[in-house]
């Protein structure tokens, strides 16, 4: 299978831990992005990477989020001492690098439940 | 700010029914519009786009036509099936980023 993988699919932590999410894209694609989707809600952006740089964060990315791509393949997405309203689906999509509008292939999502 | 509204759902309809889902947008700029769906236990899933006005998207029997004037991007079936029960998010991208802005999705359900 040569979609976006994403792992893992499912977390349940207590509140106050730390979780990290991993994204794998598909390999010739050099852009990466990452949603939260909670229930009921369309999914919403929360950053991304042009090859290892990070290009643009959302507000919603508070500072204990954050992520990487330390070598312009595969994403890490952690978030820091967990609250429950971090519950949610994390989503990570990528494309590849184009004029225009170049289509997002999403993976199927990790869901994070925080007690 | 850029934003998609969409029609509320669940959208309940019988097999051959005729299906309209709308979806309204506000944007600076000239975005691209999409629609996306969600089959029960997948991902995201494009579904089709229109990057300019008057342009019209089409797959899987699935229609949407780019109306700048109003707006909109409604998404229309002639005649849906079982298996088109899924949830559908209308999105829109602007051209110097290609982040997605989604709606809210509407739940289908098709009855046989």
């Amino acid at each position: 299978d040569t979609g976006v993988s994403q792992n893992p699919r499912h977390k349940i932590t207590k509140r106050g831990q730390n979780v990290t999410f991993r994204c794998d894209p598909i390999s010739e694609h050099n852009r990466l992005y990452w949603y939260r989707q909670t229930l009921g809600q369309g999914p919403e952006f929360l950053t991304y990477f042009q090859n290892e740089a990070q290009l643009e964060k959302s507000r919603l990315l508070s500072d204990r989020f954050s992520a990487e791509r330390p070598k312009g393949s595969f994403s890490t997405l952690e978030i820091q001492r967990t609250e429950q309203g971090d519950s949610a689906m994390y989503l990570c999509a990528s494309s590849p690098e184009g004029q225009g509008y170049n289509e997002q292939f999403f993976g199927p999502g990790t869901r994070l439940t925080v007690l | 700010g850029n934003s998609v509204t969409q029609m509320e759902g669940p959208v309940t309809l019988s097999e051959e029914a005729f299906l309209t889902i709308n979806c309204t947008y506000t944007a600076t700029g000239y975005p691209s519009l999409f629609w996306y769906v969600q089959y029960p236990g997948e991902g995201l899933q494009l579904l089709l786009k229109a990057t300019k006005a008057d342009d019209k998207g089409s797959n899987k029997g699935f229609e949407a036509t780019y109306r700048k004037e109003t707006t909109s991007f409604h998404l229309e079936k002639g005649s849906v099936q079982v298996s088109d029960s899924a949830v559908y998010f209308c999105a829109l991208s602007l051209y110097n980023t290609d982040k997605l802005i989604f709606g809210t999705g509407t739940r289908l359900q098709v009855f046989p």
